[in-house]
């Protein structure tokens, strides 16, 4: 266990929806980190955000956004959901000066 | 540009070494790393290595690494079972925070 927790696990739904992806870094970790998984892209870094604010930007699409909250922990919201967003979103948060990134559980999007 | 590249199977018998490789075209990444994905699983760091560097060991794990080829290798020594999963190699490139880029990532099979 990482000490990343992600909250859903598993969700399921339609294209067009929009949807809400939980993440609480560990202890004491000011940066989080968003990741999507998938078979045909691999993983792909999508965004950082370090102590509330944006850090470093990857290939995110603008349908998808980021906050992280005074209290540390972090959303992903996907909005106009199509099949392809189908992957498993990975979040994973590091120390101050620290190197080590540690990864959540994740969580399963399935978009049908 | 950015790209890491790993061969995508390895099959070992238990009790060999395992020696899994992976190179990059970043010459400005700072870190490398190693992070492993069981079934069903998150990703679990397993070891880093920082670019200056050319050898690290950890028990069973040893990182070699080429600055010269920018190639990356990790030796698992006697071989497990428990140690069949998806191993992943990543750098992070040099001032775009803690953006990890990551390989395909490696199968490795062991064998009874």
């Amino acid at each position: 266990d990482s000490g990343v927790t992600q909250t859903p696990k598993h969700l399921i739904t339609a294209t067009g929806q929009r949807v809400t992806l939980r993440c609480s870094p560990r202890s004491g970790d000011l940066s989080v980190y968003w990741y999507q998984q998938s078979l045909d892209q691999g993983l792909q870094f999508l965004i950082q955000y370090y102590n509330g604010e944006e850090r470093a930007k990857g290939n995110i699409l603008e349908r998808f956004s980021a906050q992280q909250f005074p209290d540390l922990h972090s959303e992903l919201n996907l909005s106009s959901l199509e099949l392809g967003d189908s992957a498993l979103y990975f979040c994973a948060s590091s120390a101050p000066s620290r190197d080590e990134q540690f990864f959540g559980p994740g969580t399963r999007l399935t978009v049908l | 540009g950015e790209d890491v590249e790993q061969s995508l199977f390895l099959s070992v018998r238990e009790g060999d070494s395992s020696v899994i490789n992976c190179t990059y075209t970043d010459s400005s990444s700072t870190y490398l790393y190693w992070y492993k994905q069981e079934p069903g699983a998150g990703l679990q760091l397993l070891t880093y290595i920082f670019s200056n560097m050319d050898m690290k060991q950890d028990q069973r794990l040893t990182v070699l690494l080429n600055k010269k080829d920018k190639h990356l290798s990790l030796r698992i020594a006697d071989t497990q079972t428990g140690d069949s999963a998806i191993y992943f190699c990543a750098e992070r490139p040099y001032n775009q925070g803690g953006k990890l880029i990551f390989g395909q990532g490696t199968e490795l099979s062991v064998k009874p």
